[in-house]
């Protein structure tokens, strides 16, 4: 079946790094892909998506580019803020239907 | 406009007990789903709704577990005589339930129910 596999975490880092957290998937067919977020307390918000191969999400400073070749959905931002301190959930979908969880990364920024 | 809702916030109930969990979706939203988050499993698929029905119950976990959604609108989750290894967060998500020409169909996340089994 499809699955997702993300970068283990927790990762680490100081205000104004650069931030990767690496995604793989596997699936059959040609699926979409999201980046979640999820802020202490709070529910899951959906931060970018693509839809298909080379294709870039991006929202608030983060980026992420679709690559078919690799089958990889790497999350990027060039300068991480300490507001950006979350839990990031990489995700795929095939049509209407369910999503598929990577494991989560959680992400600390200390200033 | 308004996001999904999710009733109780917080639930706290003993072993044996039935709870049911409650989900608003958005207005106009004809697919719902309902996923369970827990820190051995991550986060995981319990159900679809297109419409009133269920086209996918894959993802529930036992036959102590059942939903239904009524009036397209509304759904519940049902848990019968709960376990501790139920206790997690429930989570409701809803959809247009159409695959447009962005080539998805976005899913909108409400804030959960924490389930406490004692």
């Amino acid at each position: 079946g499809d699955s997702v596999t993300q970068m283990e975490g927790p990762v680490t880092l100081s205000e104004e790094a650069f931030l990767t957290i690496n995604c793989t998937y596997t699936a059959t067919g040609y699926p979409s892909l999201f980046w979640y977020v999820q802020y202490p307390g709070e529910g899951l918000q959906l931060l970018l998506k693509a839809t298909k191969a080379d294709d870039k999400g991006s929202n608030k400073g983060f980026e992420a580019t679709y690559r078919k070749e690799t089958t990889s959905f790497h999350l990027e931002k060039g300068s991480v803020q300490v507001s950006d301190s979350a839990v990031y959930f990489c995700a795929l979908i095939q049509g209407a239907q369910k999503l598929v969880f990577g494991q989560g990364t959680r992400l600390t920024i200390n200033p | 406009g308004a996001g999904v809702s999710q009733s109780p916030s917080n639930k706290v109930t003993e072993k044996g007990k039935d709870v049911e969990l409650r989900c608003d979706p958005i207005s106009g939203h004809t697919a719902l789903y309902w996923y369970r988050q827990s820190l051995g499993q991550g986060l995981e698929f319990l159900i679809y709704f297109q419409g009133n029905s269920a086209p996918d119950k894959s993802g529930l976990p036992s036959d102590r577990f059942s939903a239904e959604r009524t009036g397209g609108s509304v759904s519940t989750l049902t848990i019968q005589r709960t376990q501790q290894e139920d206790s997690a967060v429930y989570l409701c998500a809803s959809s247009l339930g159409l695959v447009g020409n962005s080539g998805t169909d976005t899913q909108y996340f409400g804030p959960g129910t924490r389930l406490t089994v004692l």
